[in-house]
Order: structure tokens, then sequence, then C-alpha cells
């Protein structure tokens, strides 16, 4: 148990789909994190939320679109994806990004598959 | 832009050792990290290093060298459960860059 969740574990949607992944994490971070895992491919950094602010939208398509209601919940909100867009979205939180020592913990994942 | 490098795949006996090297250039360092993936699971991490040198935690150890941009993960009497994917990260300011993961498997 690494104090963060995801849900769903699975999900299969087509590309008219709209669909949401929700992260929730119980460590009392004010950190979260969106990572992008392709098969075979080093895990890539999407967003970064700190305090509720985003910092951080490293060049991801808009049909990505994220939302951090508050320190504890993460979400990503996803419509008109691609086959290309089938991955293992992981999300992290971490207690700070000011020290940039910072230790990440990571969710369970999403297993996203397009159709 | 950022490269880090550690080999695709490891296999090695039950019992013995294992050392995962990681290379890494990237445009600013604030400390290595070591996480092990397990399929299907989260990453969990295992080890930090910012200075040189190296950092013993049970069975695995961690090195680095900052001036050569290299780091290893020591794994030392080998069990069945470490089978997993291990994967080296750098951070830079607030940003975790990763390499594309060793996936180590134990044999019997």
């Amino acid at each position: 148990e690494t104090g963060v969740t995801q849900t769903p574990r699975h999900l299969v949607m087509g590309m008219t789909n709209k669909k949401s992944l929700k992260c929730e994490q119980h460590l009392g971070h004010n950190a979260m994190y969106w990572y992008k895992q392709s098969a075979k491919k080093p895990l890539e950094l999407m967003f970064v939320y700190s305090l509720e602010e985003r910092v951080e939208n490293n060049s991801v398509p808009s049909r990505f679109s994220p939302e951090c209601p508050n320190s504890s919940h993460l979400f990503l909100h996803l419509h008109t994806l691609q086959p290309e867009d089938s991955a293992l979205y992981l999300c992290a939180s971490s207690q700070d990004l000011a020290s940039g020592q910072e230790t990440q913990y990571f969710g369970p994942g999403t297993r996203l598959l397009v159709l | 832009g950022q490269n880090i490098d550690q080999p695709t795949e490891m296999t090695a006996t039950e019992g013995a050792i294992v050392q995962i090297n990681c290379t890494y250039q990237t445009s600013g360092f604030n400390g290595l990290f070591w996480y092990q993936q397990h399929a299907g699971e989260a990453p969990t991490f295992l080890s930090y290093n910012v200075l040189d040198g190296l950092e013993e935690k049970g069975r695995f150890s961690s090195f680095l060298s900052r001036s050569k941009g290299y780091s290893y993960l020591l794994l030392k009497e080998l069990q069945m459960k470490d089978s997993a994917s291990y994967l080296c990260a750098v951070l830079n300011d607030y940003k975790l860059s990763f390499g594309a993961g060793t996936t180590v498997t134990v044999r019997a």
C-alpha cells in the first residue's frame, strides 16, 4: 500500500468517448503528478501540480485535460483519444516541490486501451 | 535534453548478485533515484543518491559518481521476488526523468 490510489485500474474506450482517470493520495502531500508509461519506453512526465496549481504542462496534447480540485485529488480528463494514447497512466505525489529532493510515491496506474 | 541509459534486460540465479548500471546526461542534477516496478504494479522507491559514494540498504545498494554521470544498483542474495523492472531516474529541479527500465529475471 503506497498511499496513492487510482481508479479505474483498467479502461477501454473508443476514440469518440470521454472518460476521466482519478487519483487520490492519503499521504498529506502538496504536489501531484501525471505520467504516461508506454511499453519499453521511459515514463514521461505529463503534468505537475503544486498546492492545486499547475506548474508543468509538458507539451501534452489538449485531448488530455488535468484537474486538481484539492491537494488530495487529481483527475485526468480524456476525450477524442488516439490508439497511440494506449498506455499505463501513473499518478504520483510528493511532499513538496520546493526542496527539489522529494521522493515521489506512485499509484498502481490505470491501464488504458484506446480502440 | 535528458538522456538516461540502462540495460534492457538482465538474468541472474537465485542467491547471486546483479549490478544494474545507469548512465545519464542531463541539463541539471538534484539527485538520482532507483525504483522497483513489478508487472502491473506501482513503481516503489528503493534509493536516492545525491552525493558521490555508496548507499547501502539491506540487500540493495546504490552507487553514484556525479563526475562520470554514472550510477549502479546492486542487488545481493537475489530472491525470486526480486524479478521486476528497475527504473533509474534523475531529478532536475522538481522533474524526474526516467530511463526505460531494466527487467531483471531471477531463475531458480
